[in-house]
C-alpha cells in the first residue's frame, strides 16, 4: 500500500471484553511502532518491532497488552479485559532499519471503552 | 537510555511571525539523528524536518528551520511567517544505533497561531 493503514479506525468496545487493532506497514519497512496517545497528549510508546530482533516491550502498561508481528510486516496489538483508562488513540508507524530513516504512521484507531 | 524533553506544553503565535519551539536530549552517543513531526488536528503525523548530528550546517525546509547545538545537546524549530496551517502538535524525536534505531519521542509542544 501507499501508506501504513491501521484498522479499524474506530473501536468502541465494553469494558472486560478484548480487543484486537491492525497494523498494515508499508512494504519492506523493517521497523514498526506502536504508540498510545491520550486526548491532547503526548505518545507513549508501547513496542517496538526491528526486523528478527526480539521485540522492544519495555512500553507496555500491564500483561494485559501484547503484540506480535507476523512475517515481518501486519501487528496485531491485542488488550484483554479492557479497561476505560485504555481509551486513547492508538498509533502505529514504520520506518526503514537505517536509522535516519522518517518514521511513516497510520491515522491510528480511536478505542473507547464504555 | 536517552530522552528527549520538550519543556513548552503550549506556545501561541501570530499569524506572520516568528515561533521557535524547544528541544533538549540526552546521549552518550556522538551520531544519531534528530527530528521534528507536526501532528494537526487531522491526527496524521508528518515529518517536518530531520538532521544528522555530523552535519553542522543547520538544516531548513521552506519556512521551517532549526537550530542545532551539539555541545548543549539542544534542538530548536524555528518556523518563520507563520500560518494558520501551521496549528498542531509538534514532536521533538531522536534516533541512534545504540538505541538500535529505536525512535524516542519528546511529550510534544502544541503551538496555536492566533489570525
Amino acid at each position: 500500500g501507499a501508506g501504513v493503514s491501521q484498522s479499524p479506525s474506530n473501536k468502541v468496545t465494553e469494558k472486560g471484553k478484548d480487543v484486537e487493532l491492525r497494523c498494515d506497514p508499508i512494504s519492506g519497512h523493517t521497523a514498526l511502532y506502536w504508540y498510545r496517545q491520550s486526548l491532547g497528549q503526548g505518545l507513549e510508546f508501547l513496542i517496538y518491532f526491528q526486523g528478527n530482533s526480539a521485540p522492544d516491550k519495555s512500553g507496555l502498561p500491564s500483561d494485559r497488552f501484547s503484540a506480535e508481528r507476523t512475517g515481518g510486516s501486519v501487528s496485531t496489538l491485542t488488550i484483554q479485559r479492557t479497561q476505560q483508562e485504555d481509551s486513547a488513540v492508538y498509533l502505529c508507524a514504520s520506518s526503514l532499519e537505517y536509522w535516519g530513516s522518517e518514521a511513516f504512521f497510520g491515522q491510528g484507531t480511536r478505542l473507547t471503552v464504555v | 537510555a536517552q530522552t528527549v524533553t520538550q519543556s513548552q506544553p503550549e506556545m501561541s503565535v501570530q499569524e506572520a511571525e516568528t515561533v521557535t519551539l524547544s528541544c533538549t536530549y540526552d546521549t552518550s552517543e556522538s551520531d544519531y539523528y534528530l527530528f521534528w513531526y507536526k501532528q494537526p488536528p487531522s491526527r496524521q503525523m508528518i515529518l517536518v524536518i530531520r538532521q544528522e548530528a555530523y552535519k553542522q550546517q543547520n538544516a531548513t525546509e521552506n519556512r521551517f528551520s532549526v537550530n542545532f547545538q551539539k555541545a548543549a545537546k539542544s534542538f530548536s524549530l524555528k518556523i518563520s511567517d507563520s500560518q494558520l496551517g501551521d496549528a498542531a502538535m509538534y514532536f521533538c524525536a531522536f534516533v541512534s544505533g545504540g538505541s538500535n534505531y529505536k525512535l524516542t519521542f519528546g511529550k510534544g509542544t502544541l503551538l496555536t497561531v492566533n489570525p
